[in-house]
């Protein structure tokens, strides 16, 4: 059974750019959670998606948005780069709601903005 | 705000002892207390998980312990190995879900297995 995969994996972009984040989760699994992952403020959530609805979303500015496609595949959006964004960006999907049953995350994708 | 606070920060352990991790907790609505393992390039992963009706839950060399009046849950590993040596998250939710938290996770503690 494939897992969670995730790309692009290292990604580099500059201040004011643009970037879109891609998960596939695992096969039958309808919920996809996002977390920025960084040295300083460890694991923080983003969003959740569950059947293409957004159910929750972190405390993190507008720039970052998402969205759910019909197959349960997930990309994530920030725009308007700024340096404080470079982190490692996990997708964790689930058979129910992330909050209570197994999260199985990707590898990630390593954002480097200069 | 950091709603579970995890320590040690790091922690090395010579092999075949006992590692222990401490997480606490503020929100009471949290009932739900996942720890994951995450090695280096890789995504965490679920290790071990505890709900509060338990107050010890044990899965091999791991063990979490739950102390729900103090709002504190740990966990223990046993005769700890070299592939031991990652970084472990605790993490705790409301079941109810709901929320701008999802799962909230403790900041980590680097764990080093010496042979």
């Amino acid at each position: 059974k494939a897992g969670v995969t995730q790309t692009p994996r290292y990604l580099i972009k500059t201040r004011g750019q643009q970037v879109t984040l891609s998960c596939s989760p695992i096969s039958g699994h309808r919920s996809v959670s996002w977390y920025q992952q960084t040295p300083g403020q460890g694991l923080q959530f983003l969003f959740e998606y569950f059947s293409e609805t957004q159910r929750n979303k972190g405390n993190f500015p507008g720039r970052f948005s998402g969205r759910q496609f019909s197959n349960s595949r997930s990309e994530m959006n920030v725009s308007t780069l700024e340096l404080g964004d470079s982190a490692l960006y996990l997708c964790a999907s689930s058979f129910t709601s992330g909050y209570t049953g197994e999260l199985f995350f990707g590898e990630g994708s390593r954002l480097t903005v200069l | 705000q950091q709603q579970v606070k995890q320590s040690p920060q790091s922690l090395i352990v010579q092999k075949g002892g006992i590692s222990i991790i401490n997480c606490a907790y503020e929100n009471t609505a949290f009932d739900y207390f996942p720890w994951y393992q995450q090695f280096p390039g890789k995504g965490p992963a679920l290790l071990i998980a505890i709900r509060p009706d338990v107050s010890e839950k044990k899965e091999g060399r791991f063990t979490i312990s739950f102390n729900k009046s103090a709002k504190q849950f740990s966990l223990h590993i046993m005769d700890s190995q070299p592939g031991d040596s990652a970084t472990y998250f605790c993490a705790a939710s409301p079941s109810s879900g709901g929320g701008a938290d999802g799962l909230t996770f403790g900041k980590g503690t680097h764990l080093i297995i010496q042979p």
